[in-house]
């Protein structure tokens, strides 16, 4: 079983929609990141959450520590948000980021 | 604002030579970490790096792996005799300090022939 999984691996929106994706993950963890990917490669740190709820613009992050879960979400979706979101977790005691697959979004016009 | 940065951006070598990717963090940063990724998978952890010593690596940093903080302001990724295997994107990542977000490069593509 991977260490994070995230769901859905593929999702497509029409502009404007309201967009979730989640992280579960099987670790103690002492922060949780999501992370942007565009199609050129390049990696962008959105949060990193270690309890509660972040917000920065239309973008809000949440993490559940007991459930081992977060969910990113996407308010009022936009053609520029189309990337790859990736969840990263660093387990407690260890500066290593383990990756999930991350979800490839599509928000049409 | 301040960036990691890294070069080359695409690097294309022969099976059996030596390559050397290029990383300069952001200044102030304490913490410094290689991933790779290879077409089509996750991002993977390679090693960390602090106090010019390796914190942390993972298996796949084997001994044809080495990093080095030569001068205080690059950071550097040596693979000794690549492989095939080795082709993939590396990202540099660098953070302040423990309990703060990473900050990625923009990767260099790795070819091996």
């Amino acid at each position: 079983k991977n260490e994070v999984e995230q769901s859905p691996q593929n999702l497509t929106a029409q502009e404007g929609e309201f967009i979730t994706i989640n992280c579960s993950y099987s670790v103690g963890i002492s922060a949780l990141h999501w992370l942007q990917q565009h199609p050129g490669g390049g990696i962008v740190s959105l949060f990193m959450l270690s309890s509660g709820k972040k917000k920065h613009g239309r973008l809000i992050a949440t993490i559940n520590i007991q459930e081992k879960h977060s969910s990113l979400h996407i308010t009022a979706s936009h053609p520029r948000d189309s990337a790859v979101y990736i969840c990263a977790v660093r387990s407690a005691g260890f500066q290593k980021l383990v990756f999930g697959t991350g979800t490839r979004l599509l928000v049409s016009p | 604002e301040p960036e990691v940065t890294q070069t080359p951006s695409h690097q294309v070598t022969q099976m059996g030579q030596e390559v050397i990717l290029r990383c300069v963090p952001i200044s102030n940063h304490l913490y410094f970490y290689w991933y790779r990724q290879i077409l089509g998978q996750k991002v993977e952890f390679l090693v960390s790096f602090y106090n010019n010593e390796i914190s942390e690596k993972s298996e796949i940093f084997d001994d044809q792996f080495s990093v080095e903080r030569p001068d205080g302001s690059n950071f550097t990724l040596k693979i000794r005799s690549t492989k095939l295997e080795d082709s993939a994107m590396y990202f540099c990542a660098s953070r302040l300090d423990r309990e703060y977000e990473q900050y990625f490069g923009p990767g260099t593509r790795l070819t091996v022939t």
